[in-house]
């Protein structure tokens, strides 16, 4: 079992709707859970972040955590082409360090 | 606000050669961190250092070393280059804090070993 794991897509949805991109992770232990986003052939972007159990909201972004399912998500409402790019799951390694452990990413494709 | 710088932007080297990437913050954060990424590998860490004058190995650290020079630099060495190690690098930064706080990331080096 991978550590974090993540459907590799490509996820397609329509402009406009809501996409919802998917996470689950191996250590109970993690503490700290993040999305990034990384547009082809360039670094990952921090999209968003969470530590705590339920729903944070940034704008058109809701992380949604559930630790005793370990499983977090990312959903994104009124998509835009712009969107299209590849999502990362990562997640906290437990114990002292900050080391991060991430997923292979979810390809999302927002059709006009 | 530059964030995290990497050079080169883009290096093709030949086996056997040597080369190291560096990587500079002015986000006066504690951690650094080297990962490489290949397709369908995700993001793999190789070195990270998480406080100035310690570094330790990750997931793939063979055929790497690496040098937390101060709190701004830490730099990635390849000794004898292999073409196993093409890939791109990414350099990235975080406070070393509790809760674990987010990571940035420079642009990336995009290695070729031929």
């Amino acid at each position: 079992q991978k550590e974090v794991e993540q459907n590799s897509g490509p996820l397609s949805v329509p402009e406009g709707a809501i996409a919802s991109l998917n996470c689950t992770y191996s250590d109970r232990g993690s503490q700290s859970f993040f999305w990034y986003r990384q547009y082809s052939g360039k670094s990952p972007e921090l999209i968003m972040f969470i530590y705590s159990n339920g729903d944070k909201e940034d704008g058109r972004f809701t992380a949604q955590l559930n630790k005793a399912s370990q499983y977090v998500s990312l959903l994104i409402r009124d998509s835009q082409p712009s969107d299209s790019a590849t999502y990362l799951c990562a997640v906290n390694k437990g114990g002292a360090t900050n080391k991060l452990i991430f997923g292979t990413g979810t390809l999302l494709a927002v059709q006009p | 606000n530059a964030g995290v710088t990497q050079t080169p932007k883009f290096q093709v080297l030949k086996t056997g050669q040597s080369m190291t990437l560096q990587c500079a913050q002015d986000m006066n954060h504690n951690s650094m961190y080297w990962y490489r990424q290949d397709p369908g590998m995700g993001l793999r860490l190789i070195y990270y250092s998480a406080s100035e004058g310690t570094t330790d190995k990750g997931e793939v650290p063979n055929g790497y070393n690496v040098s937390r020079l101060n709190k701004r630099e830490f730099s990635l060495r390849l000794e004898s280059a292999a073409p196993s190690q093409t890939s791109v690098y990414f350099c990235a930064s975080s406070l070393k804090t509790s809760p674990v706080q987010p990571q940035h990331f420079g642009d990336g080096t995009r290695l070729s070993i031929l």
